[in-house]
């Protein structure tokens, strides 16, 4: 079975500082991996995904995300915090239906929840 | 742009009500999905549905039901609420198009239940 974790259960970053958001996978095959952030009173918003091919990936918002094989981690990163990206962050791991390659469900990290000081 | 639409923002049951949780998407999309939310555990997939009349179990079903008559409409059930099962629920759809999951999921606001 598939399983995320985000160790980071709470982050706080100076506003315009750089930020690296951490999320480790278990998965049997090469996973399909995806960032979503929650903003509050609102529903989870897609930043960016991983299915294959270059290691880095570009987002959202100026967000990007690096898929490490040899980590099994797929951290977030932002080089300059803005105070509009103060929010919930979750990691997901997407299960891959064997017969047409597509991710069929995901299965969510805990999230880690972002505060931005002024 | 992809509207998931939750009925409602708020619910107040009673334990062993009957609750109807309701979720309508407007893009046609074939996936929708019910997941839970609480803290420290994030989002837990309780059932999905790939097509009309078609469910399959999530993570944590138990305590659940869902019905899909209609490929825009997936409904969560609990068929006698418990105070455990107090917590933010949130639906979402997504379109399959092809090998890859191009379509991102689209979420709805979500209901926060509480059970009394």
């Amino acid at each position: 079975a598939q399983s995320v974790t985000q160790p980071d259960i709470h982050i706080t970053v100076s506003e315009g500082a750089s930020l690296e958001l951490r999320c480790n996978y278990s998965y049997g095959a090469t996973p399909y991996l995806f960032w979503y952030v929650q903003s509050p009173g609102q529903g989870l918003q897609l930043l960016l995904k991983y299915f294959s091919g270059d290691t880095l990936v570009q987002g959202i918002k100026g967000f990007e995300a690096e898929f490490k094989r040899s980590q099994s981690s797929f951290n977030l990163r932002k080089p300059s915090v803005h105070w509009s990206d103060a929010a919930e962050y979750f990691c997901a791991v997407g299960s891959r239906d064997l017969s047409s390659g597509s991710a069929r469900q995901l299965t969510f990290g805990s999230g880690t929840q972002l505060t931005v000081l002024p | 742009d992809v509207k998931v639409t939750q009925s409602s923002r708020y619910l107040v049951k009673r334990t062993g009500e009957k609750v109807f949780l309701e979720c309508v998407q407007d893009m046609d999309h074939e996936n929708m999905f019910w997941y839970r939310q609480d803290p420290g555990l994030g989002l837990r997939l309780i059932y999905f549905s790939y097509d009309v009349k078609m469910k399959e179990k999530g993570d944590i079903p138990e305590g659940y039901s869902v019905s899909r008559e209609k490929k825009e409409r997936f409904s969560l059930i609990l068929e006698s609420a418990s105070t455990n099962q107090t917590s933010m629920y949130l639906c979402a759809s997504s379109l399959l198009t092809g090998v890859v999951l191009n379509s991102p999921l689209h979420f709805g606001n979500g209901t926060r239940l509480t059970v009394t």
